[in-house]
C-alpha cells in the first residue's frame, strides 16, 4: 500500500539555523514526491518536486529536498530559518506508475521558527 | 490570475443535516480533485475528477457522499445526510493535463454537531 510518514509532529527551530523536516515514503512503482505548505486560513502551497534526475531538489523560498532511494526518504530542508516560515508541512507522493493520479499525503508537520 | 476559490469558508450543521460544498478550479483546469483532512491527520484523496468525468473516486468514504461535476468546471460535493465523523477540511485543488502540479484552494472547515 502506498503511504507517506512524516514522524515529527513538530520541529522547533532557532531563526537562522537549519532546518530538516523528515518524510519517508512506500509505494509500489516510481515516486514522484512533493512538498507543500500551508500557512494558516490559506490552502495548501506547492514548495517543490522531485520527478526524476538530481537527487537534490530545489524549491521556493529557498527550500530544498534530497531524495534517498534506498532509504525512500525525502526530508526537506532549509540552510537557515526565518521566522515566516512558521507553517504546516506537509509531504506528499503520487505513484504514476500505478497509473493514477491519486496524491498521498502525510500527516503533516508544524514547523515554530523561533526569532 | 484568481486561484481556486472554495465556499463556504466553513459550515457548521447538525448531524442528520445536508451540506453542499462548492470548488471553482483555475480556469482551463481539466482536472479536479477533492481531499478531505480530519482533525491532526493526513489529508486523505477522494475523488479526481477530468473535465466532467470521474476518473477515480476510490476514495470516496461511503454512498452519503456525492460530488459532480456539471459541464467541467465548478464542482460540488454533498454530505447528504451528514455525521459527525464527516468533520473536517475539505480541499479542493485543480491541474492541467498532463502536469504534476496541483493548486489547492483554502479549503472548506465542516463541523457537524
Amino acid at each position: 500500500a502506498q503511504s507517506v510518514a512524516q514522524p515529527e509532529d513538530q520541529v522547533n527551530v532557532a531563526e537562522g539555523n537549519p532546518l530538516t523536516v523528515k518524510c519517508t515514503y512506500s509505494v509500489s512503482g516510481n515516486p514522484y514526491l512533493f512538498w507543500y505548505v500551508q500557512y494558516p486560513n490559506r490552502g495548501l502551497q506547492f514548495l517543490l518536486k522531485y520527478i526524476t534526475g538530481d537527487n537534490l531538489v530545489k524549491g521556493s523560498y529557498g527550500f530544498e529536498a534530497e531524495f534517498n532511494k534506498s532509504q525512500t526518504s525525502f526530508h526537506l530542508k532549509k540552510p537557515s530559518a526565518l521566522v515566516s516560515d512558521s507553517a504546516l508541512y506537509f509531504c506528499a507522493v503520487r505513484d504514476i506508475g500505478a497509473g493514477g493520479f491519486k496524491t498521498i499525503f502525510g500527516a503533516g508537520t508544524r514547523l515554530f521558527v523561533k526569532a | 490570475e484568481a486561484g481556486v476559490t472554495q465556499f463556504p469558508s466553513h459550515s457548521v450543521i447538525e448531524k442528520g443535516q445536508t451540506v453542499t460544498l462548492r470548488c471553482d478550479p483555475i480556469s482551463g483546469h481539466d482536472n479536479l480533485y477533492w481531499y478531505r483532512r480530519v482533525m491532526g491527520k493526513e489529508i486523505k484523496f477522494l475523488l479526481h475528477f477530468v473535465k466532467e468525468s470521474k476518473q477515480d473516486e476510490s476514495g470516496m468514504p461511503n454512498n452519503r457522499f456525492l460530488a459532480e461535476r456539471t459541464g467541467g468546471t465548478y464542482s460540488t460535493l454533498k454530505v447528504q445526510p451528514a455525521e459527525l465523523e464527516d468533520s473536517g477540511v475539505y480541499f479542493c485543488a485543480s491541474g492541467i493535463a498532463g502536469a504534476y502540479e496541483q493548486y489547492f484552494g483554502p479549503g472548506t472547515r465542516l463541523t457537524v454537531t
